[in-house]
């Protein structure tokens, strides 16, 4: 079993639509959670950096944690062609350690 | 903020040749630097961890004497990767932890090399 899974996608939605992004995780020690997004032929760039559970919004983007059931969740709001990328989550046991990766869904927003 | 440029950002060589590649932190200091490979529709996969005025500590199945990092600054990581082969067609990123305090810091990535070997 690995321990960052996420579904690999294509997820498709039109322009507007709420999207929701998920991974599950194995390890109980990840305390500090990521979401990256990564157009193609480039490198990632951080969206979310969150610490342990609950909620946080920056904009149009919601980051979830639910530690109790080892689960993350990304929200984007009013989706638009430019959100069009791959999504990867990433997370680790201390905010200076090694970061594991899930595989990213690739999100392709329709006009 | 937290910019990282990695440089070239596409290299094509022939085989045998070894190619260097460049990451930079151009608004902060970042004692750690790290190394990954990317295959198509795959994870990042972690190759090496590199610290400043030290040795990197690379991941298992890594060989240190194919890929050589140097760290010489807080602001320069250099992975060369020496005598390529075809097999080492990828996509290379770099990405580098701001240095500071607390609850930690995530990590910032260059926009990546894509090496092709000939």
């Amino acid at each position: 079993q690995k321990e960052v899974e996420q579904d690999p996608g294509p997820l498709s939605v039109p322009e507007g639509a709420i999207v929701s992004l998920n991974c599950t995780y194995s390890n109980s020690a990840f305390q500090y959670f990521m979401w990256y997004r990564q157009y193609s032929r480039k490198g990632p760039e951080l969206l979310m950096y969150t610490y342990s559970s609950g909620n946080k919004e920056d904009g149009r983007f919601t980051a979830q944690v639910d530690k109790s059931s080892k689960y993350i969740s990304l929200f984007i709001r009013d989706s638009q062609p430019s959100d069009s990328a791959t999504y990867l989550c990433a997370m680790s046991v201390g905010g200076y350690q090694k970061v594991t990766f899930g595989t990213g869904t690739k999100l392709q927003v329709i006009p | 903020g937290a910019v990282v440029s990695q440089h070239p950002s596409r290299v094509i060589c022939k085989s045998g040749t070894s190619v260097k590649i460049e990451c930079r932190s151009l608004d902060f200091q970042a004692t750690t630097m790290f190394w990954y490979r990317q295959f198509p529709k795959k994870s990042l996969m972690l190759m090496a961890t590199s610290n400043e005025g030290s040795k990197a500590t690379y991941e298992q199945g890594v060989e240190k004497d194919k890929f050589l990092i140097n760290h010489a600054s807080l602001t320069l990581s250099t992975l060369t990767v020496t005598s390529a082969h075809p097999e080492d067609s990828s996509f290379y990123i770099c990405s580098a932890r701001e240095n500071g305090q607390g609850l930690g810091q995530p990590q910032h990535f260059g926009d990546g090399t894509r090496l092709s070997i000939l």
